[in-house]
């Protein structure tokens, strides 16, 4: 099977850089992608990672190195409306297998 | 991006009867489509793959005969709750493939069942 984990809660000011890891155990995957999801709401893509290395979507990146079996995403310029649950998911097959989530809130 | 529709957003029922939620592909067409569950500030654990036109493929632990999908048509699954309980009572989003080289998947906006 897989598992994802990711930190529970991370808390940072406006305007702030934060990093959000995911590691995860698989014995095979296509790629690594993050979703992000207000309360309440559908979950909306960010980002996916075929291949080692970063990759820079506007504020947003996200890194994946194969021979940790490590990733994180990376948000710049922190506004208030980023407060919201980031999912890191393995892309296994056809299928998503999402970690626990980490809830991100921004602070003025 | 693609839109994906689900219906109803919200549900109550009473304990034992059974629930119908749609999902439909507004704008394309959906080979397949995937249910997840989510439990307050919890993941997304995956259900079931809906595929069209044949039997959906059941994750580990999911009850058939509890949670009965059907993919009639290429913008079109259905989830149905049976005999539902409180324990039922979640938060049920479908999901349906976007890019494939990418790991983005389209997800409506969710159907929030309570089951008294």
């Amino acid at each position: 099977g897989q598992s994802l984990e990711q930190p529970s809660e991370v808390t940072a000011v406006e305007g702030a850089i934060v990093q959000i890891n995911c590691t995860y155990q698989t014995s095979g995957f296509y790629g690594l992608s993050w979703y992000q999801q207000h309360d309440g709401g559908a979950p909306t893509f960010l980002s996916y990672n075929a291949l080692d290395g970063l990759e820079e979507t506007g504020r947003f990146s996200s890194f994946l190195s194969r021979s940790d079996s490590y990733g994180y995403l990376l948000l710049q310029e922190l506004q208030m409306k980023d407060s919201a649950s980031y999912f890191c998911a393995l892309k296994v097959g056809g299928k998503l297998i999402f970690g626990q989530g980490t809830e991100l809130s921004v602070k003025p | 991006g693609a839109v994906v529709s689900q219906h109803p957003s919200r549900v109550i029922c009473k304990s034992g009867t059974s629930v119908k939620i749609e999902c439909r592909s507004l704008d394309f067409q959906a080979t397949t489509m995937f249910w997840y569950r989510q439990f307050p500030k919890q993941s997304l654990m995956l259900m079931a793959t809906s595929n069209e036109g044949s039997k959906a493929t059941y994750e580990q632990g999911v009850e058939k005969d509890k949670f009965l999908i059907n993919h009639a048509s290429l913008t079109l699954s259905t989830l149905t709750v049976t005999s539902a309980h409180p324990e039922d009572s979640s938060f049920y989003i479908c999901s349906a493939s976007g890019s494939p080289s990418t790991g983005e998947l389209f997800f409506g906006e969710g159907s929030r069942l309570t089951v008294l």
